[in-house]
């Protein structure tokens, strides 16, 4: 598509719940990367995926947190019994292999835990 | 491992004035370095990126940025700056070989313009 596509925009959900983020790339970027941030806050990495590559994990807070991208194409990230510290905005970006282009960002989805 | 410093949570300048958002970045290699700009709930969006070349930059709505690599300073800076150039701002860095190019960014700056 012509830009980065998330779903949902928003997604309010009880504590103890699970849910799923959606993000879908600019078609031909094989990198495609998670971050999270809270209010006043700066991004926070999460998860990043490089084409067939295994993803490198290293920013996922907890084992709440998983992620998956199917076909190198669109991603889901899910995080298991939700916690009021889980609310905040999700990003999602992608990009080239060499991110010479730099990364183009969704709209993100902004998760409140209640 | 790399970092991204913005020392200012605020920058204020009126209409008018050239402002000046500041980054420091520290990384093992050479960098590759942007700048993003976020209103109100939207994502970020691209202005201007270093890669190799020049070192005097020029992005997207009248902004620009030098790479000083003795001082590994990209601070943003436009010569006039607008009220609806008032936003978030993030400086961002990445590893331009030997790495994942996973980007680091800084904790962001809020630019207010007043008129």
């Amino acid at each position: 598509g012509a830009g980065v596509s998330q779903s949902p925009s928003n997604k309010v959900t009880e504590k103890g719940k699970d849910v799923e983020l959606r993000c879908d790339p600019i078609s031909g970027h094989t990198a495609l990367y998670w971050y999270r941030q809270s209010l006043g806050q700066g991004l926070e990495f999460l998860i990043y995926f490089q084409g067939n590559s295994a993803p490198d994990k290293s920013g996922l807070p907890s084992d709440r947190f998983s992620a998956e991208r199917t076909g190198g194409s669109v991603s889901t990230l899910t995080i298991q019994r939700t916690q009021q510290e889980d609310s905040a905005v999700y990003l999602c970006a992608s990009s080239s292999p060499d991110s010479r282009g730099g990364y183009t960002f969704g709209s993100g989805t902004r998760l409140t835990v209640v | 491992a790399q970092s991204v410093a913005q020392p200012e949570d605020q920058v204020n300048v009126a209409e008018g004035n050239p402002l000046t958002v500041k980054c420091t970045y520290s990384v093992s290699g050479n960098p590759y370095l942007f700048w993003y700009v976020q209103y109100p709930n939207r994502g970020l969006q691209f202005l201007l990126k270093y890669i190799t070349g020049d070192n005097l930059v020029k992005g997207s709505y009248g902004f620009e940025a030098e790479f000083n690599k003795s001082q590994t300073s990209f601070h943003l800076k436009k010569p006039s700056a607008l009220v609806s150039d008032s936003a978030l701002y993030f400086c961002a860095v990445s590893l331009a070989s030997g790495g994942s190019y996973i980007p680091t960014f800084g904790r962001g700056t809020s630019l207010i313009v007043h008129p």
